[in-house]
């Protein structure tokens, strides 16, 4: 069974500062999405990355997928309360249609 | 971007009922979609691929005549919980995959049996 690890967990900071979240695996993964869930909400796609070493940026935030297509980082500069959410990583094989989800990031940014 | 839509957004049943959820991709053609079911605080857990014109493919421990799934049309798939029991009550979404298989998630509906 393939296992997407995210850390932290939970993570409550203040408007302004830097995070990044990390999602881990020993699996290797043809491509990779991130999603950010908002309660009572479905998820909402952030960014797809499929080459190994890219590295994609959204306004402030800064995705990268690692060499080896097992590992996934994303960075926020300066949250912002609007940053408030679930963040979800989830790996997809080339031959399967599937994806493994992470347990999420819960993030609280306080104004 | 791509749109997903779902229906109901919420729904509340008595047990012993069944329940029909809709899944609809907007804009675009899908000849998959995925139904997920999600507890509160957790992620999400694929529950079925549904594949348009064919049979679904049910993910291991979910009951496939206790879930029913059809996926009549390229922008179309409905999940039916039949027989519904309170642990049944969950966030259930579906997510739509494009031509570029990327999965496009609808809202989700709220599921509550009494």
């Amino acid at each position: 069974t393939q296992l997407l690890e995210q850390s932290p967990q939970f993570l409550s900071i203040q408007e302004g500062e830097n995070l990044t979240v990390y999602c881990n695996s020993s699996s290797v993964f043809s491509s990779l999405q991130w999603y950010r869930q908002e309660p009572g909400e479905g998820p909402v796609l952030l960014v797809t990355v499929v080459t190994g070493g890219e590295v994609k940026k959204l306004k402030r935030l800064t995705f990268q997928f690692g060499d080896a297509r097992k590992d996934s980082s994303l960075h926020i500069t300066a949250a912002q309360p609007g940053d408030t959410g679930l963040y979800l990583c989830a790996g997809g094989q080339g031959g399967s249609e599937k994806l493994v989800f992470g347990k999420g990031m819960k993030l609280t940014v306080n104004p | 971007g791509a749109v997903v839509s779902q229906h109901p957004s919420r729904v509340i049943c008595k047990s012993g009922t069944s329940v029909k959820i809709e899944c609809r991709s907007l804009d675009f053609q899908a000849t998959t979609m995925f139904w997920y079911r999600q507890f509160p605080k957790q992620s999400l857990m694929l529950m079925a691929t549904s594949n348009e014109g064919s049979k679904a493919t049910y993910e291991q421990g979910v009951e496939k005549d206790k879930f029913l799934i059809n996926h009549a049309s390229l922008t179309l798939s409905t999940l039916t919980v039949t027989s519904a029991h309170p642990e049944d009550s969950s966030f259930y979404i579906c997510s739509a995959r494009d031509g570029r298989k990327t999965q496009y998630f609808g809202p989700g509906t709220r599921l509550l049996v009494l």
